[in-house]
């Protein structure tokens, strides 16, 4: 059965500190990962997507990681930012042979304070 | 260009009532996708939906149901509405059925079921 499964549930940090989020999956056949962040009430937005062959993506002040052998995926996020409070969301495809099922984790809630 | 766009955003209905939402795609995406959100289960696929036909489909009862346009946009009808169904229902589009081209999610339509 495919599962994504993420970590922390929630994490509380500094503002300025970093951070990393864990994502575990075992989805297969893998066709790509997906990091999104959702705000409170509104729908995600993607972040980075990384491919089989690719094992790490950046996206300003957030570096995903890949390791498709370990089937892990961390979210690194450098000097937070209050507005980096909010939901992240990994979200992994698996390789149908017509369409791409996707399942997604429950999200870590992240929340920066000053 | 625009977004997803979601109508309306806020609603507030009785046990037993049915509902409709309504979901506009990106001009261009022909694959719309609905997805349930409740703080306790994440987010839960309901149904895709490629050229005016249901491709895929989640583990949801009948109650739940969509339908696709020929211009692509989509509505998604829940029927005898129960208390559990208070969630916000985000709809996502892409350019074709799958995520290889990335969804873009809308910013939820937030049901309350009293």
């Amino acid at each position: 059965k495919n599962q994504v499964e993420q970590s922390p549930q929630s994490l509380i940090i500094l503002e300025g500190k970093n951070c990393t989020l864990q994502c575990n999956y075992t989805v297969s056949p893998f066709s790509n990962l997906r990091w999104y962040k959702q705000d409170t009430g509104r729908g995600p937005v993607s972040l980075t997507i990384m491919t089989f062959s690719e094992n790490t993506k950046s996206n300003g002040r957030y570096t995903a990681t890949l390791d498709a052998d370990t089937k892990q995926s961390s979210l690194h996020i450098t000097a937070s930012q209050l507005s980096d409070s909010a939901s992240y969301i990994c979200v992994v495809s698996a390789d149908l042979t017509s369409y791409q099922k996707v399942t997604f984790g429950t999200g870590t809630k992240l929340q920066v304070i000053p | 260009k625009a977004g997803v766009t979601q109508t309306p955003r806020y609603l507030i209905k009785t046990r037993g009532q049915q509902v409709t939402l309504s979901c506009s795609p990106i001009s261009g995406h022909r694959s719309v996708s609905w997805y349930q959100q409740t703080p306790g289960q994440g987010l839960q696929f309901l149904f895709e939906y490629f050229s005016e036909t249901q491709r895929n489909k989640g583990n949801f009862p009948g109650r739940f149901s969509g339908r696709q346009f020929s211009n692509s946009r989509s509505e998604m009808n829940v029927s005898t509405l129960e208390l559990g169904d208070s969630a916000l229902y985000l709809c996502a589009s892409s350019l074709a059925l799958g995520t290889p081209y990335g969804y873009t999610f809308g910013s939820g339509t937030r049901l309350t079921v009293v």
